[in-house]
């Protein structure tokens, strides 16, 4: 079963508009990552926040962690069409050694012009 | 443009055949790890080496090798392919082992098997 779990599937908003994406996960974790694709191209990486960290910012991307709840939300403010993509929380779990991230099935965002 | 490249960004097969996809990592890293992108399953990991050495393994399946060179480029081996087995091919970097580390995603090699 998939470590991380988005919600929603789908979003579509109104350019200017705030992205609100949530990511629930089950086992402890060292970080959390979110990534980017645009269809059918490769991951970009957004942003990294660590188990011990409750937020972080970076532009227009605001990440929360509440490890209590195994949760974690991606706030994109005043949304840009170019922002129109899929949107991937992973978790890197905490192992014996190595690293793998456990990624979710995605948010769709739609923003229109 | 991550740096991490990956060849071919194309490819087309049939069924019973072999493979090899190869992967070179940004700059100084010196980890390597493969994921697979399908319609059906999602992104998986599927294995992980650190300065040439296998460091974690995920669902990967037995037709399925990869290896890392000395000059720290990758290669996955994909043999008796599948149809299943169609897919986006991603490799990933970072600087050592992973641990907190961010992964950097190559742009992928598409898999069609027919």
């Amino acid at each position: 079963s998939q470590q991380g779990e988005e919600d929603p599937q789908a979003l579509s908003i109104q350019e200017g508009e705030n992205a609100t994406m949530n990511c629930s996960y089950k086992t402890s974790i060292n970080n959390l990552q979110w990534y980017r694709q645009n269809s059918g191209r490769g991951l970009v990486h957004l942003i990294l926040i660590r188990s011990n960290e409750r937020e972080k910012h970076s532009g227009r991307l605001r990440v929360t962690l509440d490890t209590s709840k195994k949760s974690s939300s991606l706030l994109i403010t005043a949304s840009r069409a170019a922002d129109t993509a899929s949107y991937f929380c992973a978790t890197d779990r905490r192992e014996t050694s190595g690293s793998r991230l456990t990624f979710g099935e995605g948010t769709q965002l739609t923003v229109n012009p | 443009d991550s740096g991490v490249t990956q060849t071919p960004k194309h490819l087309i097969t049939a069924t019973g055949q072999r493979v090899t996809l190869r992967c070179s990592p940004r700059s100084g890293d010196l980890s390597v790890y493969w994921y697979q992108q399908s319609l059906d399953q999602g992104l998986q990991f599927l294995i992980q080496y650190y300065n040439g050495e296998e460091r974690a393994k995920g669902n990967i399946l037995e037709r399925f090798s990869a290896q890392q060179f000395p000059d720290l480029h990758s290669e996955l081996n994909l043999s008796s392919l599948e149809l299943g087995d169609s897919a986006l091919y991603f490799c990933a970097s970072s600087p050592l082992a992973g641990y907190q580390e961010t992964q950097y995603f190559g742009p992928g090699t598409r898999l069609l098997v027919l």
